[in-house]
Protein backbone atom coordinates (compact mmCIF):
# COMPACT_ATOMS: atom_id res chain seq x y z
CA UNK A 1 0.00 0.00 0.00
CA UNK A 2 1.78 3.38 -1.45
CA UNK A 3 -1.16 5.64 0.39
CA UNK A 4 -2.68 8.33 -2.40
CA UNK A 5 -0.05 10.44 -4.37
CA UNK A 6 -0.31 13.62 -6.10
CA UNK A 7 2.09 15.45 -8.42
CA UNK A 8 3.71 18.23 -8.15
CA UNK A 9 3.22 18.91 -4.02
CA UNK A 10 4.26 23.10 -5.15
CA UNK A 11 3.17 24.84 -8.20
CA UNK A 12 3.86 28.61 -8.81
CA UNK A 13 1.92 30.41 -11.45
CA UNK A 14 0.82 33.67 -12.95
CA UNK A 15 -2.62 34.94 -13.45
CA UNK A 16 -4.15 33.87 -16.31
CA UNK A 17 -2.28 30.14 -16.76
CA UNK A 18 -4.10 26.91 -16.81
CA UNK A 19 -2.34 24.48 -14.23
CA UNK A 20 -3.37 20.27 -13.77
CA UNK A 21 -2.65 18.52 -10.66
CA UNK A 22 -2.68 14.93 -10.57
CA UNK A 23 -3.61 12.28 -7.98
CA UNK A 24 -2.63 8.15 -7.90
CA UNK A 25 -5.58 7.05 -5.46
CA UNK A 26 -4.90 3.78 -3.36
CA UNK A 27 -5.21 1.19 -6.06
CA UNK A 28 -8.51 -0.71 -5.08
CA UNK A 29 -10.05 2.41 -4.00
CA UNK A 30 -13.14 2.92 -5.63
CA UNK A 31 -13.85 6.48 -5.13
CA UNK A 32 -11.62 9.70 -5.45
CA UNK A 33 -12.08 13.05 -4.10
CA UNK A 34 -10.85 16.35 -4.60
CA UNK A 35 -11.03 19.04 -1.59
CA UNK A 36 -9.52 22.51 -1.32
CA UNK A 37 -7.53 23.88 1.58
CA UNK A 38 -7.04 27.40 2.36
CA UNK A 39 -5.09 29.00 4.51
CA UNK A 40 -6.15 28.61 8.48
CA UNK A 41 -9.14 26.95 7.34
CA UNK A 42 -10.30 22.97 7.16
CA UNK A 43 -10.72 21.70 4.11
CA UNK A 44 -13.48 22.23 1.69
CA UNK A 45 -14.82 19.57 -0.45
CA UNK A 46 -15.18 19.91 -4.68
CA UNK A 47 -16.17 16.80 -5.99
CA UNK A 48 -15.92 13.19 -6.28
CA UNK A 49 -16.02 10.00 -8.14
CA UNK A 50 -17.50 6.88 -7.91
CA UNK A 51 -15.11 4.92 -10.51
CA UNK A 52 -14.74 7.35 -13.14
CA UNK A 53 -17.97 8.88 -12.74
CA UNK A 54 -17.83 12.02 -11.63
CA UNK A 55 -21.24 12.17 -9.33
CA UNK A 56 -21.29 15.40 -7.18
CA UNK A 57 -19.70 18.64 -7.26
CA UNK A 58 -19.39 21.22 -4.98
CA UNK A 59 -20.94 25.04 -5.91
CA UNK A 60 -16.92 26.01 -5.04
CA UNK A 61 -16.18 24.39 -8.21
CA UNK A 62 -16.55 27.05 -10.70
CA UNK A 63 -16.37 26.52 -14.85
CA UNK A 64 -12.81 27.39 -14.68
CA UNK A 65 -12.49 24.11 -12.87
CA UNK A 66 -12.73 20.61 -14.48
CA UNK A 67 -11.85 17.46 -12.84
CA UNK A 68 -11.74 13.92 -15.04
CA UNK A 69 -10.67 10.34 -13.40
CA UNK A 70 -10.82 8.65 -17.37
CA UNK A 71 -10.30 4.85 -16.31
CA UNK A 72 -11.14 5.20 -12.70
CA UNK A 73 -7.99 4.92 -11.34
CA UNK A 74 -5.70 8.08 -11.44
CA UNK A 75 -7.90 11.83 -11.26
CA UNK A 76 -6.65 15.09 -12.57
CA UNK A 77 -8.07 18.28 -11.79
CA UNK A 78 -7.69 21.49 -14.02
CA UNK A 79 -7.72 25.05 -13.11
CA UNK A 80 -8.17 27.55 -16.52
CA UNK A 81 -7.06 31.01 -16.31
CA UNK A 82 -6.19 31.03 -12.61
CA UNK A 83 -7.00 33.72 -10.15
CA UNK A 84 -4.97 34.64 -6.96
CA UNK A 85 -8.49 33.63 -5.12
CA UNK A 86 -7.10 29.55 -6.59
CA UNK A 87 -4.14 29.96 -4.38
CA UNK A 88 -4.60 26.79 -1.93
CA UNK A 89 -3.63 23.51 -1.08
CA UNK A 90 -5.41 20.89 -2.85
CA UNK A 91 -6.27 17.43 -1.50
CA UNK A 92 -7.29 14.33 -3.29
CA UNK A 93 -8.31 11.71 -0.63
CA UNK A 94 -9.40 7.93 -1.61
CA UNK A 95 -11.53 5.54 -0.02
CA UNK A 96 -12.86 1.68 -0.94
CA UNK A 97 -17.30 2.78 -0.44
CA UNK A 98 -20.43 1.15 -0.63
CA UNK A 99 -23.65 2.51 -0.51
CA UNK A 100 -24.82 5.38 1.44
CA UNK A 101 -22.02 4.59 4.48
CA UNK A 102 -19.17 7.31 5.06
CA UNK A 103 -16.22 5.10 5.01
CA UNK A 104 -13.00 6.40 5.92
CA UNK A 105 -11.48 8.46 3.71
CA UNK A 106 -7.39 8.27 3.13
CA UNK A 107 -5.97 11.43 2.29
CA UNK A 108 -2.64 12.30 -0.32
CA UNK A 109 0.17 15.38 0.88
CA UNK A 110 -1.93 18.01 -1.63
CA UNK A 111 -0.37 20.07 -4.16
CA UNK A 112 0.28 23.63 -3.07
CA UNK A 113 -1.12 26.73 -5.73
CA UNK A 114 0.45 29.84 -5.52
CA UNK A 115 -1.08 32.20 -8.20
CA UNK A 116 0.75 34.91 -8.43
CA UNK B 1 -27.41 21.46 6.94
CA UNK B 2 -24.86 19.41 8.97
CA UNK B 3 -21.77 21.15 10.64
CA UNK B 4 -19.10 20.91 13.17
CA UNK B 5 -18.09 23.62 15.44
CA UNK B 6 -14.25 23.50 16.90
CA UNK B 7 -15.08 25.68 19.99
CA UNK B 8 -11.08 26.10 20.22
CA UNK B 9 -8.78 27.21 17.82
CA UNK B 10 -5.74 26.98 20.12
CA UNK B 11 -4.86 25.17 23.06
CA UNK B 12 -1.78 24.64 24.96
CA UNK B 13 -0.31 21.96 27.08
CA UNK B 14 2.39 20.70 28.87
CA UNK B 15 4.15 17.41 28.05
CA UNK B 16 2.70 14.96 30.31
CA UNK B 17 -0.98 16.97 30.97
CA UNK B 18 -4.00 15.77 29.67
CA UNK B 19 -5.36 16.91 26.10
CA UNK B 20 -9.44 17.93 25.17
CA UNK B 21 -10.03 19.65 22.00
CA UNK B 22 -13.49 20.35 22.07
CA UNK B 23 -16.16 19.86 18.84
CA UNK B 24 -19.98 20.61 18.36
CA UNK B 25 -21.69 18.78 15.69
CA UNK B 26 -24.78 19.90 14.10
CA UNK B 27 -26.92 17.20 11.68
CA UNK B 28 -30.60 16.28 11.34
CA UNK B 29 -29.38 12.29 10.70
CA UNK B 30 -27.30 10.20 12.86
CA UNK B 31 -23.97 11.23 12.04
CA UNK B 32 -20.49 9.67 11.26
CA UNK B 33 -18.02 11.44 12.91
CA UNK B 34 -14.24 11.82 12.59
CA UNK B 35 -11.01 13.64 13.78
CA UNK B 36 -8.26 13.78 11.62
CA UNK B 37 -4.81 15.24 12.62
CA UNK B 38 -2.58 17.23 10.08
CA UNK B 39 1.49 17.92 10.97
CA UNK B 40 2.96 20.14 9.38
CA UNK B 41 4.03 19.32 5.62
CA UNK B 42 2.16 15.89 6.02
CA UNK B 43 -1.15 14.62 4.59
CA UNK B 44 -4.35 14.03 6.79
CA UNK B 45 -4.31 11.24 9.17
CA UNK B 46 -7.15 9.44 10.38
CA UNK B 47 -7.40 9.44 14.29
CA UNK B 48 -10.40 7.97 14.86
CA UNK B 49 -14.00 7.51 13.69
CA UNK B 50 -17.51 7.08 15.14
CA UNK B 51 -20.39 5.04 13.30
CA UNK B 52 -22.74 4.45 16.19
CA UNK B 53 -21.07 0.99 16.92
CA UNK B 54 -20.01 2.52 20.51
CA UNK B 55 -20.26 5.89 22.16
CA UNK B 56 -16.79 5.91 23.42
CA UNK B 57 -14.20 5.75 20.02
CA UNK B 58 -10.66 4.73 20.38
CA UNK B 59 -7.86 5.64 18.43
CA UNK B 60 -4.45 5.62 17.32
CA UNK B 61 -2.07 7.26 19.36
CA UNK B 62 -3.66 6.94 22.78
CA UNK B 63 -6.22 9.04 21.44
CA UNK B 64 -10.25 8.43 22.26
CA UNK B 65 -13.50 10.38 21.58
CA UNK B 66 -16.63 9.82 23.14
CA UNK B 67 -20.17 10.71 21.12
CA UNK B 68 -23.15 12.11 23.51
CA UNK B 69 -25.76 12.87 21.33
CA UNK B 70 -27.91 14.86 24.01
CA UNK B 71 -25.06 18.04 24.17
CA UNK B 72 -24.57 17.30 20.38
CA UNK B 73 -20.47 17.01 21.35
CA UNK B 74 -17.66 14.67 19.88
CA UNK B 75 -14.62 15.92 21.93
CA UNK B 76 -10.97 14.62 21.13
CA UNK B 77 -9.26 13.64 24.60
CA UNK B 78 -5.76 12.02 25.51
CA UNK B 79 -4.61 11.57 29.12
CA UNK B 80 -0.97 12.62 28.39
CA UNK B 81 0.45 14.77 26.07
CA UNK B 82 3.51 14.11 24.02
CA UNK B 83 5.87 16.66 21.87
CA UNK B 84 4.86 14.38 18.84
CA UNK B 85 1.44 15.69 19.41
CA UNK B 86 1.76 19.24 18.67
CA UNK B 87 -0.46 19.54 15.36
CA UNK B 88 -3.27 20.73 13.47
CA UNK B 89 -6.63 18.62 14.48
CA UNK B 90 -10.01 18.68 12.68
CA UNK B 91 -13.28 17.35 13.74
CA UNK B 92 -15.76 16.18 10.70
CA UNK B 93 -18.66 15.02 9.96
CA UNK B 94 -19.88 13.00 7.09
CA UNK B 95 -22.66 14.42 4.46
CA UNK B 96 -25.86 12.54 4.47
CA UNK B 97 -25.18 10.75 1.63
CA UNK B 98 -21.68 9.58 2.41
CA UNK B 99 -20.02 10.92 0.42
CA UNK B 100 -18.40 14.03 1.03
CA UNK B 101 -16.72 15.17 4.45
CA UNK B 102 -17.15 18.27 6.20
CA UNK B 103 -14.56 19.79 8.29
CA UNK B 104 -14.13 21.89 10.92
CA UNK B 105 -12.19 24.79 11.10
CA UNK B 106 -9.56 22.97 12.86
CA UNK B 107 -7.91 23.46 16.17
CA UNK B 108 -3.58 23.82 16.79
CA UNK B 109 -2.24 21.84 19.77
CA UNK B 110 0.82 23.29 20.81
CA UNK B 111 2.89 21.02 23.19
CA UNK B 112 5.42 22.69 25.55
CA UNK B 113 8.35 20.46 27.37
Amino acid sequence: DTGVSQDPRHKITKRGQNVTFRCDPISEHNRLYWYRQTLGQGPEFLTYFQNEAQLEKSRLLSDRFSAERPKGSFSTLEIQRTEQGDSAMYLCASSLAWGMSTDTQYFGPGTRLTVL
Amino acid sequence: AQSVTQLDSHVSVSEGTPVLLRCNYSSSYSPSLFWYVQHPNKGLQLLLKYTSAATLVKGINGFEAEFKKSETSFHLTKPSAHMSDAAEYFCVVGNQAGTALIFGKGTTLSVSS
